[in-house]
Formats: structure tokens, C-alpha cells, sequence
């Protein structure tokens, strides 16, 4: 079965410092990749996802994630972030190879990230 | 504005007694799902629906009922809430069951069962 591995549960960063969260999976089958956002008291939001084509994606608020086939990675990327980029962020996958209806997302567990002034 | 509600936002609640969260999405989308997220565990499905009148459990369904009469609604329901259910739950409404589709996440509601 699919599963998806956060490797860090807390990153803290200093504001305009880069950043990298780091997501891998289990499956080197062809997946959907994911990640999304959680700011304070919000619901979770789509930051990117990666479905074919190019393997560097670009998503909103600056952030980018590169799909890695051979490492199984997507790993998400920030060149400066800001105080505001404080919040949990989500790594998902979903298996375009289930057969079953609810081709549902395999959830990590969410890395979050603390930008210090 | 697109968007997913869900009401109420807190809930504080005892042992036994039955509770109804609403959801209600304004884009049209036929799948629908619910989730709960706790600490160290992330986010896990409740239940799913893949258009009106169909339902199926997800990861996590014990304790736990939905329905789908319209498009736009998808209620849960406890009908007698325990402690364990304690969480923050999400609903999420999706274009289809593809697995390319954003979820849309509502703001979530958090439910304390004394």
C-alpha cells in the first residue's frame, strides 16, 4: 500500500532564509503528488500538485516542489520565506493505479514550519 | 465566492449526546468527503461520497454516519459521541473522485465530547 513520509515534523527557519520540506513516498508506480497548506485556525489549501510533464512545479505564495521518479520524492521548496509562511504543510499522493472509486489521498503527517523574525 | 462551510465552527458536547455537523459546498462537485485530523496521526478519512445517495466508509468510519439527499450537503452525524471522537474534523468537496482534483478544504470544526 501507498504511504507517504514527512521526514521532519518541525522545521524551524529564520525569515528570508530558504527552506526545504521534505516528502517521500513508498510507491515508484506513476502517482499524483500533492502538497498543501494549513495556516492557523484555516482549513488546508492547495499549494501545487504534480499530475505529468515538467518535474519542477511552481505553486502559489513562491513555492516550488521537484518530483524525483528515481528517489520517490517531492520535496517542496522556498527560495525566502516570510512570517506569514508560518502553518503545517501536507504532503499527499494519490495512485492513479487503484481500482477502486475512491482514488482518495494517502496523507503524511505534516511538517510544520515556524519562520522566526 | 467558492467555497466549503461547515457549522458549527466549536463544539463542546457530552458522552451520548447526538450531534449533526453541516457542510455544504457552492461549486458543484460531486465528491465529497470527511475527515479528522489529530496529533501525530494527520489527516484521516471518515467517510466518502461519490455523488447523491452514495456513500462508503473511509479509514475511520466507527461511531460515525453521513448522508447525501443533495448535491451540495454532506452532514455528519454522531449519534452518540465518546470522548475518543474528540478531534478536529474537515470537510472537503472535490470536482470528482479522479485523484487529479483539488480538494477544497472548509474551515474545519473542532468537537470536544466531555
Amino acid at each position: 500500500a501507498q504511504s507517504v513520509t514527512q521526514l521532519d515534523s518541525q522545521v524551524p527557519v529564520f525569515e528570508e532564509a530558504p527552506v526545504e520540506l521534505r516528502c517521500n513516498y513508498s510507491s515508484s508506480v506513476s502517482v499524483y503528488l500533492f502538497w498543501y497548506v494549513q495556516y492557523p485556525n484555516q482549513g488546508l489549501q492547495l499549494l501545487l500538485k504534480y499530475l505529468s510533464g515538467s518535474t519542477l512545479v511552481k505553486g502559489i505564495n513562491g513555492f516550488e516542489a521537484e518530483f524525483n521518479k528515481s528517489q520517490t520524492s517531492f520535496h517542496l521548496r522556498k527560495p525566502s520565506v516570510h512570517i506569514s509562511d508560518t502553518a503545517e504543510y501536507f504532503c499527499a499522493v494519490s495512485d492513479p493505479l487503484n481500482a477502486g472509486n475512491n482514488r482518495k489521498l494517502i496523507w503524511g503527517l505534516g511538517t510544520s514550519l515556524a519562520v522566526n523574525p | 465566492e467558492a467555497q466549503v462551510t461547515q457549522n458549527p465552527r466549536y463544539l463542546i458536547t457530552v458522552t451520548g449526546k447526538k450531534l449533526t455537523v453541516t457542510c455544504s459546498q457552492n461549486m458543484n462537485h460531486e465528491y465529497m468527503s470527511w475527515y479528522r485530523q489529530d496529533p501525530g496521526l494527520g489527516l484521516r478519512q471518515i467517510y466518502y461520497s461519490m455523488n447523491v445517495e452514495v456513500t462508503d466508509k473511509g479509514d475511520v468510519p466507527e461511531g460515525y454516519k453521513v448522508s447525501r439527499k443533495e448535491k451540495r450537503n454532506f452532514p455528519l452525524i454522531l449519534e452518540s459521541p465518546s470522548p475518543n471522537q474528540t478531534s478536529l474534523y474537515f470537510c472537503a468537496s472535490s470536482l470528482s473522485s479522479r485523484g487529479t482534483d483539488t480538494q477544497y478544504f472548509g474551515p474545519g470544526t473542532r468537537l470536544t465530547v466531555l
